[in-house]
């Protein structure tokens, strides 16, 4: 399998600008979640998806963050408008009803 | 809400030199306490699960253990190549998200 995967790996934009990251999870789990990684704050649980349906997004920090699933093998995470306190790596992972996580390779977002 | 705490942020070994990093936690109901490791520009790696006090997980020069507050995550003789962030995370019953903690740097000098 080609694990979880993520794009892009890496984005650079400017302040305002709506930015999409992308996420393939493992074919054949169900559960996928969203997390975003900074020095200060480690890694924090934005958004989680059971079946393709959203079940806990209280850890997305502002309404300018939105995500989907419209099927099993596809997600986005979309923040607009982007701003500088933004900039973290965001992981994409994936499981199968069970607490074993398997994260894609992130995607680093820097906002000027 | 659950918490997890590791210790210390980050550790400097001689190759050879053993060592064991600390994770607290509080969590209402523990499903499942699990270690991650991850290198640099890469997502977090799956090292061991354990899910009660007591239980010991061994994998090449690693070794966790569990009790019913914290977890240790004992490295036997380590080499450069074990330089990295070793991450502890816990999971509350049910089919609930991981909460993570911040993660100890392990660097490993020859």
């Amino acid at each position: 399998d080609a694990g979880v995967i993520q794009s892009p790996r890496h984005e650079v934009t400017e302040m305002g600008q709506e930015v999409t990251l992308r996420c393939k999870p493992i074919s054949g789990h169900n559960s996928l979640f969203w997390y975003r990684q900074t020095m200060m704050r480690g890694l924090e649980l934005l958004i989680y998806f059971n079946n393709n349906v959203p079940i806990d997004d209280s850890g997305m920090p502002e309404d300018r963050f939105s995500a989907k699933m419209p099927n099993a093998s596809f997600s986005t995470l979309k923040i607009q408008p982007s701003e500088p306190r933004d900039s973290a790596v965001y992981f994409c992972a994936s499981n199968l009803n069970t607490g074993e996580l398997f994260f894609g390779e992130g995607s680093r977002l820097t906002v000027l | 809400e659950d918490q997890v705490t590791q210790s210390p942020e980050a550790l400097r070994l001689q190759e050879g030199e053993s060592s064991s990093l600390n994770c607290s936690y509080t969590v209402s109901g523990l499903r499942g306490l699990f270690w991650y490791r991850q290198d640099p520009g890469k997502g977090p790696e799956f090292l061991f699960t354990l899910y009660s006090a007591g239980e010991e997980k061994e994998k090449e020069r690693l070794k966790a253990t569990l009790t019913k507050k914290e977890s240790f995550l004992h490295i036997t003789a380590p080499k450069p190549e074990d330089s990295a962030t070793y991450l502890c995370a816990v999971q509350a019953t049910g089919n609930t998200p991981l909460v993570f903690g911040k993660g100890t740097r392990l660097s490993v000098i020859a």
